[in-house]
């Protein structure tokens, strides 16, 4: 079956670093992804990982480990634009469509 | 990056009527598109997979009879709602994939917010 996890909620304060989790067990495993979505609209690209380790992409890093099915997206110097929910998604191998299996969405609170 | 369209952005309509949604790549051709669909606080649920020219291939538990999906040409997927009733009611995704773009990343549409009184 499938199963990708992330925290509900966090909470997080203006400047600082947070971090999100994903763990997942999936069928099968072609690239782990992290989507930005602010309420209302469509979820947008931030990362993507497919093989171990760290990608950093200005403010946002994103890590892979493929052995442990976990995947954390870092998120530094936070503003306050930054409040929204961060979807880890998984692209699933089964099949010739590769689809993404989303998980259930980490609604993150910036304070002041 | 790429762009997918969506329209309409919000519909409201009664309950047992159609409401028909489509999804444009407008800069790419798209063979496959997805469906989703995402209940309020909560994350996407997909749907379907449109594929240009065939049939859709839809998710366990979505109502195929239900959800009509037709993927005409390269650029241009529609959902139609068949018989609307209020449990419908839902933001409604579609994304496409662009092989020129980074493997395997999906470009969203807006969004179709359906309210089915």
């Amino acid at each position: 079956g499938q199963n990708i996890d992330q925290p509900t909620e966090m909470t997080a304060t203006e400047g600082a670093i947070v971090q999100i989790n994903c763990t997942y067990q999936t069928s099968g495993f072609n690239g782990l992804f992290w989507y930005q979505q602010h309420a209302g609209e469509a979820p947008t690209f931030l990362s993507y990982n497919v093989l171990d380790g760290l990608e950093e992409k200005g403010r946002f890093s994103s890590f892979l480990s493929r052995s442990k099915g976990y995947s954390y997206l870092l998120l530094k110097e936070l503003q306050m634009k930054d409040s929204a929910s961060y979807l880890c998604a998984v692209r699933d191998r089964g099949g010739a469509t590769n689809k993404l299996i989303f998980g259930t969405g980490t609604l993150l609170a910036v304070q002041p | 990056g790429a762009v997918v369209s969506q329209h309409p952005s919000r519909v409201i309509c009664k309950s047992g009527t159609s409401v028909k949604i489509e999804c444009r790549s407008l800069d790419f051709q798209a063979t496959t598109m997805f469906w989703y669909r995402q209940f309020p606080k909560q994350s996407l649920m997909l749907m379907a997979t449109s594929n240009e020219g065939s049939k859709a291939t839809y998710e366990q538990g979505v109502e195929k009879d239900k959800f009509l999906i037709n993927h005409a040409s390269l650029t241009l997927s529609t959902l139609t709602v068949t018989s609307a009733h209020p449990e419908d009611s839902s933001f409604y995704i579609c994304s496409a994939r662009d092989s020129g773009s980074p493997p395997g990343e999906l470009f969203f549409g807006e969004g179709s917010r359906l309210t089915v009184l």
